[in-house]
């Protein structure tokens, strides 16, 4: 079974400053997906990010890059130029290729401060 | 293009009562899931199907909890009788079953049970 680890409960940046959330993951499988979703105080469950293990290039989207480290199992979101329209749950998941299952981890909750 | 629609968004009832929450997937998408989420667990997978077809209910908690997709644009999540342990935020997502589609979510239905 897989299992996601979101080590950070609870972080806070100052608007316009960068930060990163951490992720790791344990699995056997070679080909797999994983996914930055962000739950924001309305609740919606929203797609930021993903990537396919078999890129080794690292996804972006506008201001969000993961940084993926294969070997070391590590997938971590990295947020530019903070907005407080940022200040959400963010959660970490995992995917097997060929799967249905997203495997999630607990979540990070982030504050972005005025 | 409108994304997955749920309803209710917040629903209120007293315990013993049935509920209905309802879920509209994306137009062509042909994979449905129901998650719950609270603070303890966390999303957890309810049921997933796949061209309207349950695939996998092995998440459903009890008896009590029924799913259906009677077309490729409806389902329906039943709980009767409810409990007040039932109170969560449940989401429907959907996805088109191709590649590496990502799931979709709704913005969720909170049901408080009194």
């Amino acid at each position: 079974a897989q299992t996601v680890t979101q080590s950070q409960p609870e972080m806070s940046v100052q608007e316009a400053e960068t930060v990163t959330l951490s992720c790791t993951y344990d699995t056997s499988e070679n080909n797999y997906y994983l996914f930055w979703y962000k739950q924001p105080p309305s609740r919606q469950m929203i797609l930021v990010i993903r990537q396919e293990a078999y890129k080794q290039q690292n996804a972006t989207e506008n201001r969000f890059s993961v940084n993926f480290q294969k070997a070391a199992k590590s997938f971590s979101l990295k947020i530019s130029d903070s907005q407080l329209g940022d200040t959400a749950m963010y959660f970490c998941a995992f995917e097997r290729a060929g799967s249905y299952q997203l495997t999630f981890g607990k979540g990070t909750k982030l504050s972005v401060i005025p | 293009d409108a994304g997955v629609i749920q309803s209710p968004r917040h629903e209120v009832t007293e315990m013993g009562q049935e509920v209905t929450l309802r879920c509209k997937p994306i137009s062509g998408h042909n994979s449905l899931f129901w998650y719950r989420q609270t603070m303890m667990r966390g999303l957890e997978l309810l049921i997933y199907f796949n061209n309207n077809v349950p695939i996998d209910d092995s998440g459903m908690p009890e008896d009590r909890f029924s799913a259906k997709m009677p077309n490729a644009s409806f389902s329906t999540l039943k709980i009767q009788p409810s409990e007040p342990r039932d109170s969560a935020v449940y989401f429907c997502a959907s996805r088109l079953d191709r590649g590496t589609q990502p799931q979709h979510f709704g913005d969720g239905t909170r049901l408080s049970i009194l």
